[in-house]
């Protein structure tokens, strides 16, 4: 149980392009998914947090502009880099909770998306 | 002072070896515990999951916390180079608000 899927795996494309990321709960329902970004060899940095019919939370210094999330149903979210540059190139990974069996629930993750842009 | 304190390594031991990985943590309100494995371009997977002080077993592995010393640690018994990756600890307290260490690379040598 509680798996998390995200699609898709790796995506390379040009500078000024758009691209839009999916993380989906496959057997449970979440009100709330996590965005985390991972440069090589570091730890994972919170983006934003996503909640489920209501506006993103994003951390300090992630423009919201820039990373656009949309959380419009239970098992779903979606990141879009819009407009994106090389210096977006990164490990994009998403995680969601199981709110439906109440307590403190641990976060699960998908897979992580491999962004290159050139 | 950072949330969440862990050694990055590299951490490098034979095959069969015990492995014990280690966390900190500064802040007391904490109320559960988390270890996560992450394979190199993959997401982290949870391996443990606990919310009180003790000891907590899963095969091979064995999550141990500390609350009054504000310090966790995970146990890898017969270690094997499929265990070879990162770990990952995470805590959190009531909310949605989580807090991850560094991570901790290992490589199990056959």
């Amino acid at each position: 149980g509680a798996v998390v899927s995200q699609h898709p795996s790796w995506v390379i494309c040009k500078s000024g392009t758009s691209v839009k990321i999916e993380c989906r709960s496959l057997d449970f329902q979440a009100t709330t998914m996590f965005w985390y970004r991972q440069f090589p060899k570091q730890s994972l940095m919170l983006m934003a947090t996503s909640n489920e019919g209501s506006k993103a939370t994003y951390e300090q210094g992630v423009e919201k502009d820039k990373f656009l999330i949309n959380h419009a149903s239970l098992t779903l979210s979606t990141l879009t880099v819009t407009s994106a540059h090389p210096e977006d190139s990164s490990f994009y990974i998403c995680s969601a909770r199981d709110q439906g069996t109440g307590g403190n629930q641990p976060q699960h993750f998908g897979d992580g998306t491999r962004l290159s842009i050139l | 002072q950072k949330e969440v304190e862990q050694d990055p390594g590299p951490l490098s031991v034979p095959e069969g070896a015990i492995v014990s990985l280690n966390c900190t943590y500064s802040n007391s309100a904490f109320q559960y515990f988390m270890w996560y494995r992450q394979y190199s371009r993959k997401g982290p997977e949870l391996l443990m999951y606990t919310y009180s002080s003790g000891n907590k077993e899963d095969g091979r592995f064995t999550a141990q916390v500390d609350k009054s010393s504000k310090y966790i640690s995970l146990f890898i018994r017969d270690s094997q180079p499929s265990d070879s990756a990162t770990y990952l600890c995470a805590m959190g307290y009531t909310g949605n608000q989580f807090y991850f260490g560094t991570g901790t690379s290992l490589t199990v040598i056959p």
